[in-house]
């Protein structure tokens, strides 16, 4: 099984819907983040969390909401849908031993698609 | 913003040369990390190199970092066809290890042909 689980793996849905991608890790890991990817744009922080208690914004939090509903589970929302928010979206966990910012070890991501 | 800057956008090669990617970046960081994406998969750590650091190796895998000049390098030897994917270098700014954030570049595609 993969230590970072992205459900859907693609949703097509209409703009004005309210969807939530989940993210699910066995890695143990008490940091989360969800990322989207657009083409030449690399990768964009939405939010990141420590643990269930703590949720920060990242650089594109507009249009999105998140819950981290226990150490292992953290969900992405978009309220009301729009079609730019169409792209690969990622979730990725790390670890905080260590010294400094540590790997990160992302899902097979989600492919959203808003008509 | 983005942090980093990758060249090549695009590199093609023959099977058996030498790739070479490189990375800009704009503030003072803890540490820069390198990662490959396989077509349709998530990215996948690579390596990462310290900032007091100027040069790792893993297997195939050769990185150097420039603080001075605020640039990576990514150099992977003897290509194989299996190495076709883009690679992402992403920056740990300074004073951000207590949150873990990572700013990734826009990557460079490598397609290896056999």
């Amino acid at each position: 099984d993969a230590d970072v689980t992205q459900t859907p793996r693609n949703r097509i849905t209409k703009t004005g819907k309210r969807i939530m991608l989940e993210c699910s890790q066995t890695k143990g890991h008490d940091r989360m983040y969800w990322y989207r990817q657009d083409p030449g744009l690399g990768l964009r922080l939405i939010y990141y969390s420590f643990d269930v208690k703590d949720i920060n914004k990242g650089e594109i939090s507009d249009g999105y909401s998140v819950s981290r509903q226990a150490q292992a589970k953290f969900s992405l929302s978009l309220e009301s849908a729009i079609p730019n928010q169409t792209a690969l979206y990622f979730c990725a966990t790390s670890d905080t031993t260590g010294y400094g910012n540590q790997p990160q070890h992302f899902g097979d991501g989600t492919r959203l698609s808003i008509l | 913003s983005q942090q980093g800057e990758e060249d090549p956008q695009a590199l093609s090669i023959q099977e058996g040369e030498n790739a070479t990617m490189n990375c800009s970046y704009k503030t003072s960081i803890n540490n820069l990390q390198w990662y490959r994406q396989n077509s349709g998969r998530g990215l996948v750590h690579l390596i990462l190199i310290r900032s007091n650091e100027r040069e790792k190796h893993s297997g195939r895998l050769r990185v150097t970092l420039d603080t001075s000049k605020k640039s990576s390098s990514l150099l992977i030897t003897a290509s194989r066809a299996a190495d076709t994917a883009s690679y992402f270098c992403a920056t740990a700014p300074l004073g951000s290890s207590n949150t873990g954030k990572l700013i990734f570049g826009q990557g460079t595609t490598l397609q290896v042909k056999p």
